[in-house]
């Protein structure tokens, strides 16, 4: 069974870079299947972040680009979500994402506030 | 990017009824078209993939149909574990966009 935890800072201040790891159990970040990041801000929505495949090859959503970064982590089988320049719209749950055509796997969630 | 609108953004039902949520797409996305099920304080649930393709382990009471640019997921004799929001995603092309959420509640 293939799981999934988040970890990271849960207060960011400010124009300060959001950093959070996925951590994967029961799979391999080098398999062929991509990484994905989702959040969902306070009384909002799900909004997709992006996703990297195992070769490093990225996917982003267009008005983050230019702040986000994806990657994977091979040595330690976990895929990680960068933010700069964070402002209180950034203040979201954070999930990660996994999956193939017919299975799917998420994390928990884990909350991350924007906030000085 | 793809727009996906939702509706309607709420709905009020009974247990037992049957409810019908759209997903339009603002151009064609094929079948490439996921259902979620959303709990609050839980992580989203896959219910549906590829537009009409029921994921396992959920209950056949959830179906979807739909291709091009529009697509319904429908929920049949409304169980009270079934109130909460849902939302579909396009994975045709990149960016992946979700709609906007449908929150359904007890009537």
């Amino acid at each position: 069974q293939v799981q999934l935890q988040e970890s990271g800072p849960g207060l960011v201040k400010p124009s300060g870079t959001l950093s959070l790891t996925c951590a994967v159990s029961g799979d391999s970040v080098s398999g062929s299947k991509w990484w994905t990041w989702v959040r969902q801000p306070p009384g909002k929505g799900l909004e997709w972040i992006g996703e990297v495949y195992h070769n490093g090859n990225t996917n982003y959503k267009s008005s983050l680009r230019g702040r986000v970064t994806i990657s994977v982590d091979k040595p330690n089988n976990q895929f990680s979500l960068r933010l700069s320049s964070v402002t209180a719209a950034d203040t979201a749950v954070y999930y990660c994402v996994t999956g193939a055509v017919t299975t799917q796997y998420w994390g928990q969630g884990t909350l991350v506030t924007v906030s000085s | 990017d793809i727009q996906m609108t939702q509706s309607p953004s709420s709905l009020s039902a009974s247990v037992g009824d049957i409810v019908t949520i759209t997903c339009r797409a603002s151009q064609d996305v094929k079948n490439d078209l996921d259902w979620y099920q959303h709990e609050p304080g839980k992580a989203p649930r896959r219910l549906i993939y590829a537009a009409s393709t029921l994921q396992s382990g959920v209950p056949s009471r959830f179906s979807g149909s739909g291709s091009g640019t529009e697509f319904t997921l429908t929920i049949n004799n409304l169980r009270p574990e079934d109130f909460a929001t849902y939302y579909c995603l396009q994975y045709l092309s990149y960016p992946r966009t979700f709609g906007q959420g449908t929150k359904l509640e007890i009537k």
